[in-house]
């Protein structure tokens, strides 16, 4: 069955450092990875993708992420944090190989930036 | 940017009654979902929607809800007999295509409170 983990339910990070959001997963084939974000009162924003090639993949407001298959792993990072960067990230997977549509997701992560 | 739009924004019904929440997706997009968060767990998968029928359904999404695409434009969920475990976030998604890379993109949500 497939699974996402988020193991930190809140991450803390001062302005201006650098940020890691954790996220592993589990398939049962080759996965295609999304990091969703969510700000208050609002819906599911779409930050990024992996579906092949480069690892390092960048996203929207200066986010990327690194794929990396042997630890079945797919943080979310950013080098340098802004207060505004503030939301809950959400962790999702399909398996390529599934013919379903669903995205299965993480619990989520709270980041929260400190000025 | 086209969103995907919800109303309302939070719904109190009473044990039993019938609700429906509405969504409009991005204009263009074919395939539509629904998702729930119950409090404090994680997103869970309800439904996906294409050519005007049911494509794929949870173990959730029973013969209490629905969906129905009654326009050109808006996409929505009922539940027949609310129960308080009903009570949750309800999310509407779209995507352009089916295939798994495609990124699913999300509304505000609608909040459900059963009493």
């Amino acid at each position: 069955a497939q699974s996402v983990a988020q193991p930190e339910d809140q991450v803390n990070v001062a302005e201006g450092n650098p940020l890691t959001v954790k996220c592993t997963y589990s398939v049962s084939g080759n996965p295609y990875l999304f990091w969703y974000v969510q700000y208050p009162n609002r819906g599911l924003q779409f930050l990024l993708k992996y579906i092949t090639g480069d690892n390092l993949v960048k996203g929207s407001y200066g986010f990327e992420a690194e794929f990396n298959k042997s630890q079945t792993s797919f943080h979310l990072k950013k080098p340098s944090a802004l207060v505004s960067d503030s939301a809950l990230y959400f962790c999702a997977v399909r398996d390529r190989m599934d013919s379903s549509y669903k995205l299965i997701f993480g619990s989520g992560t709270r980041l929260l930036v400190r000025p | 940017e086209p969103e995907v739009t919800q109303t309302p924004s939070h719904q109190v019904t009473q044990m039993g009654q019938e609700v429906i929440l509405r969504c409009v997706p991005i204009s263009n997009h074919l395939y539509f979902y629904w998702y729930r968060q119950i409090l404090g767990q994680k997103v869970e998968f309800l439904v996906s929607f294409y050519n005007n029928e049911i494509s794929e359904k949870s173990e959730i999404f029973d013969d209490q809800f629905s969906v129905e695409r009654p326009d050109g434009s808006n996409f929505t969920l009922k539940i027949r007999s609310t129960k308080l475990e009903d009570s949750a976030m309800y999310f509407c998604a779209s995507s352009l295509g089916r295939r798994a890379y495609n990124e699913q993109f999300f509304g505000p949500g609608t909040r459900l409170t059963v009493l």
